[in-house]
């Protein structure tokens, strides 16, 4: 019940595309969903973050939609650029961020020119 | 703008070899975390710290592990014999108080046993 699925594991994108990857938590006691950006042998960034009370949020070309009814939540990465290349993790806590946060899988995000 | 830092950037020990990892949180964070991601892998949550305790501790986080904030800087993972299992990217984080703040990441330490 603690786990954070997320697909796809990878994807490929052509510059100037949308990104989107997903993710879906079973933990009702979930309150806070952050999405980290980890570049190769760096530690993970944060990105994004959402509460489940709006169902979406938006900072530049990021947006993370979120659906409490479904228990799934996205990111969508706008007008894509070859410097998004990198992992990216969803992630979920409970007391808004307060306790430790159990991540998604990962997917690795490459921008095709 | 601060940022978690962490030392050393890679550190090789023979299994069994007792290891330190060192981090410096942001300095007016309270709450201290362990994370580590074995290569290819999902990060995992090791330990979380609060007021000199430990706050919550996952499975991983057994009689091998302890963590340790030695002065008003300083918060450590130390792990007594290492195996050649515990090789993966530790991760500090650190967060302040309140609840609009989330967990900022170190660069990772990472760890070879052989």
């Amino acid at each position: 019940q603690q786990q954070v699925k997320q697909s796809p594991q990878s994807l490929i994108v052509q510059k100037g595309g949308i990104s989107i990857i997903n993710c879906a938590y079973e933990n009702t006691a979930f309150d806070y969903f952050p999405w980290y950006q980890q570049f190769p042998g760096k530690g993970p960034a944060l990105l994004i973050a959402i509460r489940p009370d709006v169902s979406e949020k938006k900072e530049g070309r990021f947006t993370i939609s979120f659906n409490k009814s479904a228990k799934q939540f996205s990111l969508h990465i706008m007008d894509s650029q070859p410097g998004d290349s990198a992992t990216y993790f969803c992630a979920a806590s409970k007391d808004f961020g307060n306790e430790k946060l159990t991540f998604g899988t990962g997917t690795r995000l490459t921008i095709i020119p | 703008e601060p940022e978690v830092t962490q030392t050393p950037s890679h550190q090789v020990t023979q299994m069994g070899q007792e290891v330190i990892l060192r981090c410096v949180p942001i300095s007016n964070h309270l709450y201290f975390y362990w994370y580590r991601q074995i290569l290819g892998q999902k990060v995992e949550f090791l330990v979380s710290f609060y007021n000199n305790e430990i706050s919550e501790k996952s499975e991983i986080f057994d009689d091998q592990f302890s963590v340790e904030r030695p002065d008003g800087s300083n918060f450590t993972l130390k792990i007594r014999s290492t195996k050649l299992e515990d090789s993966a990217m530790y991760f500090c984080a650190s967060r302040a108080v309140g609840s609009t703040d989330t967990q900022y990441f170190g660069p990772g330490t990472r760890l070879t046993v052989l």
